[in-house]
């Protein structure tokens, strides 16, 4: 079946400007999950939807970064007044979570955004 | 604070020269390990997950091994498309669903 898919996959957007970076999880998965991934770094969490609800925003570095997810399908993270220190890859990730076992995390290919 | 750090960071290894990986863990509580693979421009793959101490999983040239404070990924005669990022990731017990991440062991296997 078709994996997780994300778009655009590459942004470049001037810094104060704001942008929207759009995911499309596995069909049936409960569980979405945004990453941020330096360049030569590991993965930082962001966020993590549970459904439409989002009981885990501890990631998120500022008021200006905000996600939302629509039921159990595409998720949108938005990053307002965009900064340079904003330039990384966004990674989607999207698993199966059935009563307090949580599956494998699988990720899409990622949207890389450079602000110039 | 809950840390991951895996070693080395960066490994160059000649094709069919074994070796090993190692992700070493200080959490409050684990759930699950897992191993990703990530190539240049891509979304990590994933590999396995190790839910206790003493468990083994293995899938082609690769074996990931987990005790309470570390886990090991062992590449037997490793090919050049073995040439990779080696993510690992905790889970951490207590309801949280987040994946935390080391930094990752560069591979490079050559011919």
């Amino acid at each position: 079946g078709a994996g997780v898919s994300q778009s655009p996959s590459n942004k470049v957007t001037e810094k104060g400007k704001d942008v929207e970076l759009r995911c499309d999880p596995i069909s049936g998965h409960t569980a979405l999950y945004w990453y941020r991934q330096r360049l030569g770094q590991g993965l930082e969490f962001l966020i993590y939807f549970q459904g439409n609800s989002a009981p885990d925003k501890s990631g998120l570095p500022s008021d200006r970064f905000s996600a939302e997810r629509t039921g159990e399908s595409v998720s949108t993270l938005t990053i307002q007044r965009t900064q340079q220190e904003d330039s990384a890859v966004y990674l989607c990730a999207s698993s199966l979570v059935r009563g307090r076992v949580n599956y494998e995390q699988y990720f899409g290919p990622g949207t890389r955004l450079t602000v110039t | 604070e809950d840390q991951v750090t895996q070693s080395p960071e960066a490994l160059r290894l000649q094709e069919g020269e074994s070796s090993s990986l190692n992700c070493s863990y200080t959490v409050s509580g684990l759930r699950g390990l897992f191993w990703y693979r990530q190539d240049p421009g891509k979304g990590p793959e994933f590999l396995f997950t190790l839910y206790s101490a003493g468990e083994e999983k293995e899938k082609e040239r690769l074996k990931a091994t987990l005790t309470k404070k570390e886990s090991f990924l062992h590449i037997t005669a490793p090919k050049p498309e073995d040439s990779a990022t080696y993510l690992c990731a905790v889970l951490l017990s207590g309801g949280y669903n987040k994946l935390i991440f080391g930094a990752g062991t560069r591979l490079a296997v050559h011919p």
